[in-house]
């Protein structure tokens, strides 16, 4: 079965500082792989996915991550942290050969960035 | 009215009130997902409808009780529920069940409180 671990619950970085929040998958065929955002308040909303092809994905906000096959990670990133970019963080993925729908989702991590 | 909304946004009930939750999505989307989300724990997944059928039960107590009249609506009524019940709760729609590269789109959530 698939699931999904965020290392580190609660992540506080200063304001210009490196973000990588971590996301690691077990599945025995790497799955898709996508990063949610969840500002206070409100629902889920797309930062980047992974599909096919370039293993480096750029999205939304400065955010990119990079799939390793061979480490089963889809690591989050943005070289300089804004205050706007405190929120929960949720790593999910679906199988390739999936036609229920199901996204498994990581328990997520809450970033706080410190003036 | 544009992506996915939710109404109402917060709700408080009691333990013997009947309430619903409705989710619209404006997308044309064909699938639709009811998701939990609970205070440190990753997003529980409840139900999933696909052209109005319901695909996915996922062991949810028949206190809460799903209906999708068609594939642009989606209710939660609530009944005889519980203090644990009192969560966050999400709808999300997406194009089919069948593309699981597919992103997920999420409405803003209604903010349920069970006294």
């Amino acid at each position: 079965a698939q699931s999904v671990t965020q290392l580190g619950s609660h992540v506080s970085v200063s304001e210009g500082a490196l973000v990588l929040l971590r996301c690691n998958y077990s599945s025995s065929v790497p799955p898709y792989l996508f990063w949610y955002v969840q500002y206070p308040n409100q629902g889920l909303q797309l930062l980047l996915k992974y599909t096919t092809g370039a293993t480096l994905v750029k999205g939304i906000n400065g955010f990119e991550a990079e799939f390793k096959k061979s480490e089963t990670s889809f690591h989050l990133t943005k070289p300089s942290a804004h205050m706007s970019d405190a929120a929960e963080y949720f790593c999910a993925v679906s199988a390739r050969s999936s036609n229920t729908g199901k996204l498994i989702f990581g328990q997520g991590t809450t970033l706080q960035v410190k003036p | 009215e544009t992506g996915v909304t939710q109404t109402p946004r917060h709700l408080v009930m009691g333990m013997t009130n009947k309430k619903s939750l409705k989710c619209e999505q404006h997308l044309g989307h064909n699938a639709m997902y009811w998701y939990k989300q609970s205070a440190k724990k990753p997003l529980e997944l409840m139900f999933v409808y696909n052209f109005k059928e319901q695909t996915e039960n996922n062991s949810v107590p028949s206190r809460f009780s799903p209906e999708c009249p068609n594939s642009s609506h989606l209710f939660l009524h609530l009944h005889t529920l519980q203090p644990e019940d009192s969560a966050l709760y999400l709808c999300a729609s997406s194009p089919s069940l069948a593309g699981a590269r597919d992103e997920q789109f999420f409405g803003p959530g209604t903010r349920l409180t069970v006294l």
